[in-house]
C-alpha cells in the first residue's frame, strides 16, 4: 500500500539545538499531519497542513515548533530551540482528502527525537 | 473531553484461540464520530486495520471484527481465531467526519502476544 517515509529515524540533539524532522506523504496526497508520542503515552495530535497553511493545532504545538513543505518536497515539523520535554517519537501522516475514505491517515514510522 | 480508553495494556492469547480487545471513547465536541483500529507489527508504521463511520456498523478486515456501539460507547476489536502473525500493538482511535476535527485521538495501545 502506499508509504510514507520519515527521515531520520533516530536523532539525538543536545537541549537549545534546531531539529528538522522530515516526512515524505504519499504522493498525491493533500493533507499533512504530525503526531507525538511521549514513551508509555498516547500519541497526541499535533498539527494538520494544508494548501500551505496550518489548518488545526493541538496546545503541544508550540511556539517553538513550526512546519513547512516548500514545493512539495519534503513536509518538515521544526523545533527551535528544543527542550527535554521535545524528546518524544514523532508520527507524520498525510491523507488524500477529508471525506469518505480520502480521509484515511497514512502514517509513518515515527522519528525517535533524543533531547539531552 | 475527547479521549478514547484501551484498558489492556499487553494480551497474551493462544493461537486459534478467539480474542477481545476492548475500546471505549467519549466524543464530546466531535458531533459525526468515526471510529478506527490502527495496527502496528513490529518495525512497521502504523497502518489501518478497520473503520467504521456509522453508529450501529460494524467493520471487518483480516479477520477482524468491531462493531460501532453508540449506546455504550464502544469499540471492541474481535477475532475468532488468532495466529502467531497477529502478534502486533493495536490502537483505537477516534476520528471526525468531513466537516469536524480531522484529527486522530488514540488510546494508549494493546500489545498481542500470540504463543504458539
Amino acid at each position: 500500500g502506499p508509504k510514507v517515509l520519515q527521515i531520520p529515524s533516530h536523532q539525538i540533539i543536545d537541549m537549545g539545538q534546531m531539529v528538522t524532522l522530515n516526512c515524505d506523504p504519499v504522493s498525491n496526497h493533500l493533507y499533512f499531519y504530525w503526531y507525538k508520542q511521549i514513551l508509555g503515552q498516547q500519541m497526541e495530535f499535533l498539527v494538520n497542513f494544508y494548501n500551505g497553511k496550518v489548518m488545526e493545532k493541538s496546545k503541544l504545538f508550540k511556539d517553538q515548533f513550526s512546519v513547512e513543505r516548500p514545493d512539495g518536497s519534503y513536509f518538515t515539523l521544526k523545533i527551535q530551540p528544543t527542550a527535554l520535554e521535545d524528546s518524544a517519537v514523532y508520527f507524520c501522516a498525510s491523507s488524500l482528502g477529508l471525506g469518505g475514505s480520502s480521509y484515511e491517515q497514512y502514517f509513518g514510522p515515527g522519528t525517535r527525537l533524543t533531547v539531552l | 473531553g475527547d479521549s478514547v480508553t484501551q484498558t489492556e495494556g499487553q494480551v497474551t492469547v493462544s493461537e486459534s484461540k478467539s480474542l477481545i480487545i476492548n475500546c471505549t471513547y467519549s466524543a464530546t465536541s466531535i458531533a459525526y464520530p468515526n471510529l478506527f483500529w490502527y495496527v502496528r507489527y513490529p518495525g512497521e508504521g502504523l497502518q489501518l486495520l478497520l473503520k467504521v463511520i456509522t453508529a450501529g456498523q460494524k467493520g471487518s478486515s483480516r479477520g477482524f471484527e468491531a462493531t460501532y456501539n453508540k449506546e455504550t460507547t464502544s469499540f471492541h476489536l474481535q477475532k475468532a481465531s488468532v495466529q502467531e502473525s497477529d502478534s502486533a500493538v493495536y490502537y483505537c482511535a477516534l476520528g471526525g467526519r468531513a466537516g469536524n476535527t480531522r484529527k486522530l485521538i488514540f488510546g494508549l495501545g494493546t500489545t498481542l502476544q500470540v504463543q504458539p
